[in-house]
């Protein structure tokens, strides 16, 4: 079976610093790995998401992430947070079998990035 | 030019009972789900049709039954509402294309991101 982890509840950062939100996954062959962010009260909103070819991936807002297959993992990054990055952020792994269309979640980290 | 929409947002009745969420996408795609998050925020899918066709059914119990009468939507009834079926429900859809069909440069494999509605919170008191 498919799962995900996100190791860290909360990550707290100032503006203007790097922003890394962790995760590691287990699925049996090549991943299908994706982020998505959730605002209050608001669905979720995709991100960005690794299927094949290079391990860096780039998605929305300026947010990125690091496929590593030897450590299973696939780490959200972004250079330089702002206070709006503020939010609740999943990963998600699906795995790579036709018609297996079941995506699974991690429990989520909270980012806060105060001013 | 709402992508996923659900009704209602809010929803709050008495243990007992029935109700129905209704769900619309308007991408295109021919998958859609239906998950459940709890006062934790976690996610769990509960169904998820294909083409109209039941592909996932989670260890849901049977008071729940998800109907889609087309590809553009999906609904949600649930009988006999407990205090335990509060949470917040999510409809999804995404375009999975078929073994073969795929864009130029990957592997082949199907694989699309999903893409949520705002949310019904339902509230049994």
């Amino acid at each position: 079976a498919q799962s995900v982890a996100q190791p860290e509840d909360q990550v707290n950062v100032a503006e203007g610093n790097p922003l890394t939100v962790k995760c590691t996954y287990s699925v049996s062959g090549n991943p299908y790995l994706f982020w998505y962010v959730q605002y209050p009260n608001r669905g979720l909103q995709f991100l960005l998401k690794y299927i094949t070819g290079d391990n860096l991936v780039k998605g929305s807002y300026g947010f990125e992430a690091e496929f590593n297959k030897s450590q299973t993992s696939f780490h959200l990054k972004k250079p330089s947070a702002l206070v709006s990055d503020s939010a609740l952020y999943f990963c998600a792994v699906r795995a790579p079998l036709f018609n297996d269309y079941k995506l699974s979640f991690g429990a989520g980290t909270t980012v806060t990035v105060r001013a | 030019d709402t992508a996923v929409s659900q009704t209602p947002k809010y929803l709050v009745t008495q243990m007992g009972n029935d109700k129905s969420i209704k769900c619309e996408q308007n991408l295109g795609h021919d998958t859609m789900y239906w998950y459940k998050q709890d006062s934790k925020k976690f996610l769990k899918i509960m169904f998820s049709y294909n083409n109209k066709e039941l592909i996932i059914n989670e260890t849901v119990p049977n008071r729940f039954s998800p109907k889609s009468p087309d590809k553009a939507h999906l609904n949600l009834h649930i009988n006999s509402l407990e205090l335990g079926d509060s949470a917040v429900y999510f409809c999804a859809s995404s375009q999975d294309y078929g073994w073969g069909l795929s864009n130029p440069g990957t592997s082949g494999r199907p694989a699309y991101e999903q893409y949520f509605g705002p949310g019904t919170r339902l509230t049994v008191t």
